[in-house]
């Protein structure tokens, strides 16, 4: 049972324009939100997170929102940038501790 | 300061065999979490250890299993090994355990044939 999941297994988009990553998740329990860029032959590294008390949480270029009632959260990386591409994974924080991550979805930024 | 080491970095295995990875965390993290990943499953929870002690355990069967020394070095091991078992195996150190505060390692690279 898949509790966080991402839809798309890829995307790919201009430089200079927003990538949209998307991730849904099934237990309203969670409450804290993380989101990891991982290239290849590297481990995955934090890149920003949002807690349930908030909808939005900013890092420079990239925003991350969240809609508690739809279960759903988003990045938004603007403007988008060649070294952006990469495999991003989205997480949630379970009552136990441990991440529970999404399956990842493959952000291309073409030149 | 020195991160995450995995070793070895890649592996080759036959079906049938077992396997040790390893991994030391940062200086001063007392926590070590292990995860799987494969394509289209993302980054699966293997267990977390703290203090020598194993703290949480994910939904693996016990051919999948762990340790802490006292250092926080880990160790994870994987007997009778299945080809479903090739994957990228991640660990991750952090000072208590808090999921946010997490470094991972690049990861040891299994192939089992």
């Amino acid at each position: 049972d898949q509790q966080v999941k991402q839809n798309s297994p890829s995307l790919s988009v201009q430089e200079g324009r927003i990538s949209i990553l998307n991730c849904d998740y099934t237990n309203s329990m969670f409450d804290y939100f993380l989101w990891y860029k991982k290239y290849p032959a590297e481990g995955p590294t934090f890149l920003i997170s949002i807690s349930s008390i908030k909808d939005k949480n900013e890092d420079g270029r990239f925003t991350v929102f969240l809609n508690k009632s739809a279960k759903h959260l988003s990045l938004h990386i603007v403007p988008s940038q060649p070294g952006d591409s990469a495999v991003y994974f989205c997480a949630a924080l379970s009552n136990t501790g441990k991440l529970i991550f999404g399956q990842g979805t493959t952000l291309q930024v073409k030149p | 300061k020195a991160g995450v080491t995995q070793t070895p970095r890649y592996l080759i295995k036959t079906r049938g065999q077992q396997v040790t990875l390893s991994c030391s965390p940062i200086s001063g993290h007392r926590s070590v979490s292990w995860y799987q990943q494969t394509p289209g499953q993302g980054l699966q929870f293997l267990f977390e250890y703290f203090s020598e002690t194993q703290r949480n355990k994910g939904n693996f069967p016990g051919r999948f299993s762990g340790r802490q020394f006292s250092n926080s070095r880990s160790e994870m091991n994987v007997s009778t090994l299945e080809l479903g078992d090739s994957a990228l195996y991640l660990c991750a150190s952090s000072l208590e355990g808090q999921a946010y505060g997490y470094t991972f390692g690049s990861g040891t690279r299994l192939t089992v044939v």
